[in-house]
């Protein structure tokens, strides 16, 4: 029982490197989601795909691209990484889209630090 | 936009006792879900219950319960006979559309033995 699974889930980058998180969901779900979770702030929606084919912008996406691989992949890359971006990187998904979507279903995330 | 309030950072209870988390949101959708999430030390985000807006009736699970009052836009989670094993973060959550899920900031839930 899989679920979402999340990779890597600690990486150390320097200021300006690049890099990709990678997001798989084995559940068939069709929306899937990035949050980044900081000190006293909660969980911020960074970018989410409600289906195959389709992103869209969260809350805070600046800094950030992302992919909708296929229905069961969902990446977030990072370009040039700056310290403001150090976080806990959480990927979910949930079973479906719309009006009446459910809980989203989340991996174990991923810390990472920009030095 | 909507916003989900908890406006207790730290909570703390003894051992068997109860304890009552708050939180409020503002929206002005009529059809929505609200849920309460744990997040342990393990940092895996665990879904304690979840609450319909067309159901007037508060959801129950075992030993956690809300009480939804959807006019007053409050959703507060109950958890009865605490455990060493409910010390977490826990976050209220909500959700419209297909476009994620709104979080507090959360609640941090001391439990003493």
């Amino acid at each position: 029982n899989a679920g979402v699974t999340q990779t890597p889930k600690f990486q150390v980058l320097k200021t300006g490197q690049s890099m990709t998180l990678q997001c798989a969901q084995d559940m068939n779900h069709n929306s899937m989601y990035w949050y980044r979770q900081d000190p006293g702030m909660g969980l911020r929606l960074i970018y989410y795909s409600a289906s195959e084919g389709t992103t869209d912008k969260g809350e805070v996406p600046n800094g950030y691209n992302v992919s909708r691989l296929n229905k069961r992949e969902f990446s977030l890359r990072l370009e040039s990484a700056a310290p403001s971006q150090t976080s806990v990187y959480f990927c979910a998904s949930s079973r479906t889209s719309g009006r009446w979507a459910g809980e989203l279903f989340f991996g174990e995330g991923s810390r990472l630090t920009v030095l | 936009a909507q916003t989900v309030t908890q406006s207790q950072p730290e909570m703390s209870v003894q051992e068997a006792e109860t304890v009552t988390l708050s939180c409020t949101y503002d929206t002005s959708e009529s059809d929505y879900y609200l849920f309460w999430y744990k997040q342990p030390p393990s940092r895996q985000m665990i879904l304690v219950i979840r609450q319909e807006a067309y159901k007037q009736q508060n959801a129950t699970e075992n030993r956690f319960s809300v009480n939804f009052q959807k006019a007053a836009k409050s959703f507060s989670l109950k958890i009865s006979d605490s455990q060493l094993g409910d010390a977490a973060m826990y976050f209220c959550a909500y959700r419209s559309w297909a476009d994620g899920l709104t979080f507090g900031k959360g609640t941090h839930l001391i439990i003493q033995p």
